[in-house]
């Protein structure tokens, strides 16, 4: 059988289309939350970021929406992209200047 | 703005030998900066945090005489591999805080192969 963690969870979206990546986060005092997009043999690249005093923020063409009651934040990216495809990743800032703790990430593949 | 570079993105070398990177941060200063590894198909992870004009802080699990950490200047993070073995074969990845935002940038990543 296929083990947990050897293949990231992958989207699949027509291009044009709408995306959506969701992540669950670890800890509930987490103040601040970012999305990374990381293209294959690149760092990761900031895309949007969002403080735990908001459930909702706005970029070109992305959107963050986070949830604090079921600690779950989302990616929305508005008509998809073939440069869109890329590896996401959400990380959180735990409390008491910590570092970032990253998700599993998700890979966004986009067909034309 | 906040931008940060690292040198070499890729490096190949034989088993035994040391091989450094830098991480720079070319237009702001960086009193912190991270430094990550990064297998195939895996999330970030991360090794020790590089404190400007202090000890680095490593992760359980990291060695410090192996991987050596100097932050020299607040825009300057070395990451030394010291007799690197092929198993230290990976994408090594750093990051700075941009302070006036909290926000970390990352690096471009640098690509270690040990033969």
């Amino acid at each position: 059988g296929e083990s947990v963690g050897l293949h990231l969870p992958t989207l699949s979206v027509q291009e044009g289309d709408n995306s959506i990546i969701n992540c669950a986060y670890s800890n509930s005092a987490s103040d601040y939350f970012i999305w990374y997009k990381q293209e294959s043999g690149k760092g990761p690249q900031f895309i949007i970021d969002i403080r735990s005093n908001m459930d909702k923020r706005q970029g070109q063409r992305v959107t963050v929406l986070l949830n604090k009651t079921v600690k779950h934040l989302s990616l929305q990216i508005a008509a998809t992209q073939p440069g869109d495809s890329a590896v996401y990743f959400c990380a959180e800032t735990p409390p008491g200047n910590t570092p970032l703790v990253f998700g599993k990430g998700t890979r966004l593949s986009v067909i034309a | 703005g906040a931008v940060v570079s690292q040198h070499p993105s890729r490096v190949i070398c034989k088993s035994g030998t040391s091989v450094k990177i830098e991480c720079r941060s070319l237009d702001f200063q960086a009193t912190t900066m991270f430094w990550y590894r990064q297998f195939p198909k895996k999330s970030l992870m991360l090794m020790a945090t590089s404190n400007e004009g202090s000890k680095a802080t490593y992760e359980q699990g990291v060695e410090k005489d192996k991987f050596l950490i100097n932050h020299a200047s607040l825009t300057l993070s070395t990451l030394t591999v010291t007799s690197a073995h092929p198993e230290d074969s990976s994408f090594y990845i750093c990051s700075a805080i941009y302070t006036s935002t909290d926000t970390q940038y990352f690096g471009p990543g640098t690509r270690l192969t040990v033969l």
